[in-house]
């Protein structure tokens, strides 16, 4: 079982669907978690951090389940500009090692 | 928020030379940092971590003799690509963790596309 799982992609969908991607980690000491854009040919960036509490960042919510080792990414009423791949990332624990998911990559239609 | 730095963006060697590529923490410091290499249409993969003044940690399948790692400083770590082959091919990111708040993020650096002919 790979570390951290991610939905397959491609998503397609239309401007100003909704859609969420899901991730699974399998080290249950893991401590951190975040949500990474990439665009093509271009380095990750931040997107944002996870909490247990849940947070909402504009027209993102992600979501943490520790209890299912599970986390979410909810992009409500999508943009063109929100086409990427999108990285579910996992800090390991101990030694802090950061684990990346393999990405999904979504594209939003006109 | 906090500033990566990598150079070059861009190189193209030929085959046998060797590439340095080097990785700057321009705002803040890091003791750490990491080397990821990422292959078309692929995740990034994690090679090494980079100790401020002590050895890398390498990740398994990963050959320290090719892939000089070297952290002098708070600010600076550089990944030595020796004896660069065709399949060294790639894009080349390095990140370090900056503290924000109560956690750790990572910060990426925008990447090296090093090309071997």
């Amino acid at each position: 079982r790979k570390e951290v799982e991610q939905d397959p992609g491609p998503f397609n969908v239309p401007e100003g669907a909704t859609v969420a991607f899901n991730c699974t980690y399998s080290n249950s000491a893991s401590q951190s978690f975040f949500w990474y854009r990439q665009d093509c040919r271009k380095e990750p960036k931040l997107l944002m951090s996870v909490y247990s509490s849940g947070n909402e960042d504009g027209r993102f919510t992600a979501q943490l389940n520790r209890a299912s080792q599970y986390i979410s990414l909810l992009i409500r009423d999508s943009k063109l500009s929100d086409s990427a791949t999108y990285l579910c990332v996992v800090n390991g624990g101990g030694g802090f090692k950061t684990i990346f998911g393999a990405g999904t990559r979504l594209f939003v239609k006109a | 928020g906090a500033v990566v730095s990598q150079h070059p963006s861009r190189v193209i060697c030929k085959s046998g030379t060797s590439v340095k590529i080097e990785c700057r923490s321009l705002d803040f410091q890091a003791t750490t940092m990491f080397w990821y290499r990422q292959f078309p249409k692929q995740s990034l993969m994690l090679m090494a971590t980079s100790n401020e003044g002590s050895k890398a940690t390498y990740e398994q399948g990963v050959e320290k003799d090719k892939f000089l790692i070297n952290h002098a400083s708070l600010t600076l770590s550089t990944l030595t690509v020796t004896s660069a082959h065709p399949e060294d091919s790639s894009f080349y990111i390095c990140s370090a963790d900056a503290r924000t708040g109560g956690t750790y993020e990572q910060y990426f650096g925008p990447g090296t596309r090093l090309t071997v002919t």
